[in-house]
């Protein structure tokens, strides 16, 4: 079944560091997202894109970057980790009328 | 900016019991309407997608419906389960807006008694 796929599901990591949050679709979709949120809290959007080569920020500052090399793949990196940065990241995508499909989510602990 | 809200934050029912989430959003402009669950630490489960064009859906127990013009949705949950605890969230797609069309609503915390 064609889906929306997140790794790793958890990550705790040292500060410092660089990660690198995988996203990827089978659903052929061109939109893709990237939200932050905190435990009990609402969704924030951090970046999205329209297509392959397309990247936007979001509503909410974000120190992370995105690419968009292949329509189904949509990685979000982190380039210093700091705690600051520990909350859950979820990925979704959306096509034409079909509304959007989430990932499960990525949640970060950075030490 | 579109806004959307939802009431109650929070409902506590007994198990069997039917109940109804509410949606309201103030830019009646919308492509269509999302119902999400989410259960805690997880990510958003879609429930049900309604296009502009349509005045509800239905999904097993679930059905929602829509109201453009007066800017409302309503969540109906029939013979509620203990499974059925989780928060769920109303997601418009808005016309008017750049390129984030998206609006999430505050969410309903739902909890079922056994």
């Amino acid at each position: 079944e064609a889906d929306i796929y997140q790794t790793p599901r958890y990550l705790v990591i040292g500060t410092g560091k660089k990660i690198t949050l995988e996203c990827s679709q089978t659903m052929g979709h061109d939109k893709m997202y990237w939200y932050q949120q905190d435990p009990g809290m609402e969704l924030h959007l951090i970046h999205y894109s329209y297509g392959v080569n397309s990247t936007e920020k979001g509503d909410l500052s974000s120190e992370s970057t995105v690419s968009r090399i292949r329509t189904e793949h949509f990685p979000l990196t982190l380039e210093s980790a700091r705690p600051s940065h520990t909350s859950q990241y979820l990925c979704a995508s959306s096509g034409r009328g079909k509304g959007y499909t989430f990932g499960s989510g990525t949640r970060l602990t950075v030490v | 900016k579109q806004e959307v809200t939802q009431i109650p934050a929070a409902l506590s029912v007994p198990e069997g019991e039917n109940l109804v989430l509410n949606c309201s959003f103030t830019d009646s402009a919308i492509y269509n309407l999302q119902w999400f669950r989410q259960d805690p630490g997880k990510g958003l489960t879609s429930l049900l997608l309604i296009q502009s064009s349509q005045r509800e859906q239905t999904s097993g127990r679930l059905n929602a419906s829509l109201d453009k013009s007066s800017g409302r949705s309503t969540l109906y949950i029939a013979a509620s389960q203990p499974g059925d605890s989780a928060t769920y969230l109303c997601a418009v797609g808005s016309v008017n807006t750049g390129a984030n069309n998206l609006f999430f609503g505050t969410g309903t915390r739902l909890t079922v008694i056994p």
